[in-house]
């Protein structure tokens, strides 16, 4: 199993500035993934980061908005950038255990609300 | 990967099975039936997965048909804390990409 933390919990922005959310994991992994989850709706995939290697977004996202860095096999970051009220929604890490596909962890989410 | 539907919403009294449908009739041969679900303000838990037999574990049962264009996901005794939204999904398993792409899912209300 994994356990995954995330700091800040919860956070208030002014529109225009940056939010970087950090993702701890107890174990070291490969993969991990960050997603973001407006409200009221399901979790959309924002992009896969490998540690040493740049990180890979999806359709629709891109790096000069959510910046993402992979220091080490137990950490990332993910900076949601120029903040606009539309970014309002819980950004969620999640990572990849083993290989025999029940491995998926999620973390607690960081809960973004932009002013 | 597949897509997957589901229905919006379900009801279920509680003590009684919740029995969540899922069609994914696009399924590839080496893609797996995934289920997950969130409550509310946490992030999503594994729940069970398969490939084309019937799975069981401490959780759930999965029913995937012979042509595994569907299947059920079975709470065999809902209680409140099942209350919940459920997410069917289908990917390769231990893929190298590891994407795992959320549907809409089926809020589930299990009612006292």
């Amino acid at each position: 199993s994994a356990v995954i933390s995330q700091k800040p919990s919860r956070d208030i922005c002014q529109r225009g500035t940056s939010l970087t959310i950090q993702c701890q994991v107890d174990s070291q992994v490969t993969m991990m993934f960050w997603y973001r989850q407006q409200p009221g709706q399901s979790l959309t995939l924002i992009a896969t980061a490998n540690q040493g290697s740049e990180a890979t977004y999806e359709s629709g996202f891109v790096i000069d908005k959510f910046p993402i860095s992979r220091p080490n096999l137990t950490f990332s970051t993910l900076t949601v950038s120029n903040l606009s009220p539309e970014d309002s929604s819980i950004y969620l890490c999640s990572v990849e255990v083993g290989l025999a596909g029940d491995g998926r962890f999620f973390g607690p989410g960081t809960r973004l609300t932009v002013l | 990967d597949a897509k997957t539907t589901q229905p919006p919403s379900m009801d279920c009294a509680e003590g009684r099975a919740a029995n969540l449908p899922c069609n994914h009739s696009t399924i590839s041969g080496n893609e797996y039936v995934y289920w997950y679900r969130q409550i509310h303000s946490q992030g999503p838990q594994y729940i069970i997965h398969g490939l084309k037999n019937n799975e069981t574990n401490e959780m759930a049962s999965l029913i995937i048909t012979e042509d595994r264009k569907s299947s059920t996901l079975i709470l065999p005794h809902a209680t409140l804390r099942d209350t919940a939204v459920y997410y069917c999904i289908v990917r390769v398993a231990s893929s190298n990409t590891g994407k795992l792409i959320f549907g809409q899912g089926t809020t589930l209300q299990v009612k006292p």
